[in-house]
């Protein structure tokens, strides 16, 4: 049971253009959406996240936003740059439950 | 203050020997979540930790399990090892209630032959 679902799992993008990267999610309790990103041999590292309550949050380059009716989410990185090639993962809980992760997708920025 | 200590970083093991793996969370935190990462499959959760209790557990045999000491280390280990055990297996300490976040260490990448 896929809670959470990255459907992509690669996306390129051309340095200084826009990066979207996009989530679904099936269980409507969820109260927190977070984006990790991962480098190889290296451990996830938050970037930003969400509460339900609201529909966007902005974080320098980073915003995410929030569809709830649609259970969907997507973080935008603004303006790409080589550095932001990595995995990205989104991730969601509910209150103090495990984090559950999609499947990642693999952003590779071309100079 | 120091992040998320994982041991070892990398271990070769062979089908049916077993593993242990530690992790020490942040200082102060007292949960510990393990997670697995293979390729296309994500981060599979294996179990939390809260205070030498487990609290939570994910979907995997009971080939894996775990612990948590009083100092709120914690190791988990794998007995006869498969193929399909090969992964990157992360520890993440507490979880922060303003942002959601857990806080990950640099994993343990174990390969079995």
């Amino acid at each position: 049971d896929q809670q959470v679902k990255q459907n992509s799992p690669s996306l390129s993008v051309q340095e200084g253009r826009i990066s979207i990267l996009n989530c679904d999610y099936t269980n409507s309790m969820f109260d927190y959406f977070l984006w990790y990103k991962k480098y190889p041999a290296e451990g996830p590292t938050f970037l930003i996240s969400i509460s339900s309550i609201k529909d966007k949050n902005e974080d320098g380059r980073f915003t995410v936003f929030l569809n709830k009716s649609a259970k969907h989410l997507s973080l935008h990185i603004v303006p790409s740059q080589p550095g932001d090639s990595a995995v990205y993962f989104c991730a969601a809980r509910k209150g103090a439950q495990k984090l559950v992760f999609g499947q990642g997708t693999r952003l590779t920025i071309n100079p | 203050k120091a992040g998320v200590t994982q041991t070892p970083r990398y271990l070769i093991k062979t089908r049916g020997q077993q593993v242990t793996l530690s992790c020490s969370p942040i200082s102060g935190h007292r949960s510990v979540s393990w997670y697995q990462q293979t390729p296309g499959q994500g981060l599979q959760f294996l179990f939390e930790y809260f205070s030498e209790t487990q609290r939570n557990k994910g979907n995997f045999p009971g080939r894996f399990s775990g612990r948590q000491f009083s100092n709120s280390r914690s190791e988990m280990n794998v007995s006869t090892l498969e193929l399909g055990d090969s992964a990157l297996y992360l520890c993440a300490s507490s979880w922060d209630r303003n942002t959601g976040e857990l806080f990950f260490g640099e994993g343990s990448r174990l390969t079995v032959l």
